[in-house]
């Protein structure tokens, strides 16, 4: 299948500071990318939707101020948590999909990103 | 979307034959049913999807009923690798969003 990575892999950092983390498809071309969050013991939240070129579409509950996201190309995305506070500790992950017709749609996962607000 | 539903958790054994059911009696015609699975702290993986005839690939089998209300995951020589959460979704071939629910955990057993 696709391959899609995510950088850093895990990250520690003080209450009020930002992280932003890297989505790369890197053998495709990914029209479509989708930012996940995953609490202890539980599935996976959809956070929100990113077209490349256009602004993301989040779900609702999920605040965009927050949570930026850049799909400037077709084969990278970018989630900024801003001001991050301790309860936004999680594993967020990010998948790619290439859209291209006439093929599959699948969408493929990238290893997911462990971040640690002290 | 149409929703699933899947045991909490399975158990089998090593070297046997592991299979998953879903439930998906609301799907509508322009629904696939996919699987993933997630291993302990990594991202998703996914394994297979299908329309209306049986899939298999070089991972699993997928067995959806005629009336595509239920669908069945074979996975059919399970190893301890094997052991993970397990989500059947449906949607939309060019839908936009992947929705996850519980899923069931898989534990293969030596």
């Amino acid at each position: 299948g696709a391959v899609v990575s995510q950088h850093p892999s895990r990250v520690i950092c003080k209450s009020g500071t930002s992280v932003k983390i890297e989505c790369r498809s890197l053998d495709f071309q990914a029209t479509t990318m989708f930012w996940y969050r995953q609490f202890p013991k539980q599935s996976l939240m959809l956070m929100a939707t990113s077209n490349e070129g256009s602004k993301a579409t989040y779900e609702q509950g999920v605040e965009k101020d927050k949570f930026l996201i850049n799909h400037a190309s077709l084969t990278l995305s970018t989630l900024t948590v801003t001001s991050a506070h301790p309860e936004d500790s999680s594993f967020y992950i990010c998948s790619a999909r290439s859209g291209t017709s006439g093929g599959s749609d699948t969408q493929y996962f990238g290893p997911g990103t462990r971040l640690t607000v002290l | 979307d149409a929703k699933t539903t899947q045991p909490t958790s399975m158990d089998c054994a090593e070297g046997r034959a592991a299979n998953l059911p879903c439930n998906h009696s609301t799907i509508s015609g322009n629904e696939y049913v996919y699987w993933y699975r997630q291993i302990h702290s990594q991202g998703p993986q996914y394994i297979i999807h299908g329309l209306k005839n049986n899939e298999t690939n070089e991972m699993a089998s997928l067995i959806i009923t005629e009336d595509r209300k239920s669908s069945t995951l074979i996975l059919p020589h399970a190893t301890l690798r094997d052991t993970a959460v397990y989500y059947c979704i449906v949607r939309p071939f060019y839908g936009n969003k992947l929705v996850f629910g519980a899923g069931t955990i898989l534990r293969v057993k030596s």
